[in-house]
């Protein structure tokens, strides 16, 4: 039973360009997290997406970033015309389903260098 | 404002003694705890939970304990081992909302 699968496992982008991060949740989870990490830091919450739906993304910055998961293939995590203050480590975590007590298993992550 | 605080960035423990990592919060209404356990270059892998209806639980070498009148929880991992030389997270989720607030982390390294 495959993890959660994080793509590219690390990025390296200059400032202006476009980041795409994927993850594909674990087999039989359709509730996907993001969450990043900036350095020496915890984790800050992003966004929280079901099937082809955004249930909360009150962490993610107003400008630039957007997130989807659509019916078909992995969740997307695009930021627009990226900054040095972008580079962090993005982990996805999934979860079985959206009620009661669920453990999100989470990724290896995407580390984002913006030179 | 940070609503977990994990006030001990390192802590170091001899191999077979207790390692006690601390946890505290400030919101009220979280209602379910977690910690995870996190190595260099590798996404944090869940370790245990509890729920505020309870003040213990335990799993193997690993206890937590939470005490809600004082906001605090801890993670007693005994006899430490080498394996657990790792940075460990302390989470937490208000009922009803599944995103995870998370502290600043704890680096724990269990000396032979």
């Amino acid at each position: 039973n495959a993890g959660v699968m994080q793509n590219p496992r690390h990025l390296v982008r200059r400032r202006g360009q476009e980041a795409r991060l994927r993850c594909s949740p674990m087999k039989g989870h359709s509730h996907v997290y993001w969450y990043r990490q900036l350095p020496e830091e915890g984790l800050k919450f992003m966004v929280y997406l079901q099937k082809e739906n955004i249930i909360d993304e009150s962490g993610m910055p107003k400008e630039r970033f957007s997130a989807e998961f659509p019916k078909e293939g992995p969740s997307i995590l695009r930021i627009q015309q990226v900054v040095r203050g972008d580079s962090a480590a993005y982990f996805c975590a999934s979860s079985r389903d959206g009620q009661g007590y669920n453990e999100q298993f989470f990724g290896p992550g995407t580390r984002l260098t913006v030179l | 404002d940070q609503q977990v605080k994990q006030n001990s960035p390192s802590l170091s423990v001899q191999e077979g003694r207790i390692s006690i990592l601390n946890c505290d919060y400030t919101n009220s209404m979280f209602d379910y705890f977690l910690w995870y356990k996190k190595y260099p270059a590798e996404g944090p892998t869940f370790l245990i939970s509890i729920s505020s209806i309870k003040d213990k639980n335990e799993d193997g070498r690993f206890t937590v304990f939470l005490n809600k009148s004082a906001k605090h929880l801890s993670l007693h991992i005994v006899p430490s081992q080498p394996g657990d030389s790792a940075v460990y997270f302390c989470a937490a989720s208000e009922e009803g909302a599944q995103k995870l607030v998370f502290g600043q982390g704890t680096r724990l390294t269990i000396n032979p």
